[in-house]
């Protein structure tokens, strides 16, 4: 696709599950940007890689939180013990290199009931 | 703390009449700046940068203004249209990569 495309757009879990989230960057990107949106709230940045490996995840809130980028394209985050507070929209976004424009997806609306 | 601050939850202006958005950040690294743009259901969208070298950058409609010494920075749109109406969100960076976010301002343009 020509954007970025990320899956599922919305996810309902319960308390204490695993969930992956998926995205798909726009083809040729090399970096690739995780972010969280709470409701009322601006993006918050979570963890940024450049090709496979991540350049920065200090935005990862504890260690529940975790993403893979193996082959340098498609990233998961994925969160364990899943908890009400992580109820947000999760965005993805890629640039074709650092420091230069990034496109975000769509989002994943992520429900912890 | 919040490094970036739109105070203006939102803003209602006339079709054809310039929408003026505010931004203010505490952080002086930040040396990269931007507006996204970002309808319901859909991810932000990149709408103009400016580099801290620059006090001014236009692309069309769009024009963005920094003040480094007042680290404030806004966006002005001229003239404003009904397709306009989004949520606005300005951002900053000091790496150009890690991008803090502001909490977004609801801009209306009414017919």
């Amino acid at each position: 696709g020509a954007g970025v495309s990320q899956t599922p757009s919305n996810k309902v879990t319960e308390k204490g599950k695993y969930v992956e989230l998926r995205c798909d960057p726009i083809s040729g990107h090399t970096a690739l940007y995780w972010y969280r949106q709470s409701l009322g709230q601006g993006p918050e940045f979570l963890i940024y890689f450049q090709g496979t490996g991540a350049a920065d995840d200090s935005g990862l809130p504890n260690d529940r939180f975790f993403a893979v980028r193996p082959e340098g394209s498609v990233s998961t985050l994925k969160i364990q013990r899943t908890e009400r507070g992580d109820s947000a929209v999760y965005l993805c976004a890629s640039s074709f290199a650092e420091n230069t424009e990034a496109f975000f997806g769509q989002g994943t609306r992520l429900t912890v009931v | 703390d919040q490094q970036v601050k739109q105070n203006s939850p939102s803003l209602s202006v006339q079709e054809g009449r310039i929408s003026i958005l505010n931004c203010d950040y505490t952080n002086s690294m930040f040396d990269y700046f931007l507006w996204y743009k970002k309808y319901p259901a859909e991810g932000p969208t990149f709408l103009i940068s400016i580099s801290s070298i620059k006090d001014k950058n236009e692309d069309g409609r769009f024009t963005v203004f920094l003040n480094k010494s007042a680290k404030h920075l806004s966006l002005h749109i001229v003239p404003s249209q009904p397709g306009d109406s989004a949520v606005y969100f300005c951002a900053a960076s000091e790496d150009g990569n890690k991008l803090v976010f502001g909490a977004g301002t609801i801009l209306r343009v009414k017919s």
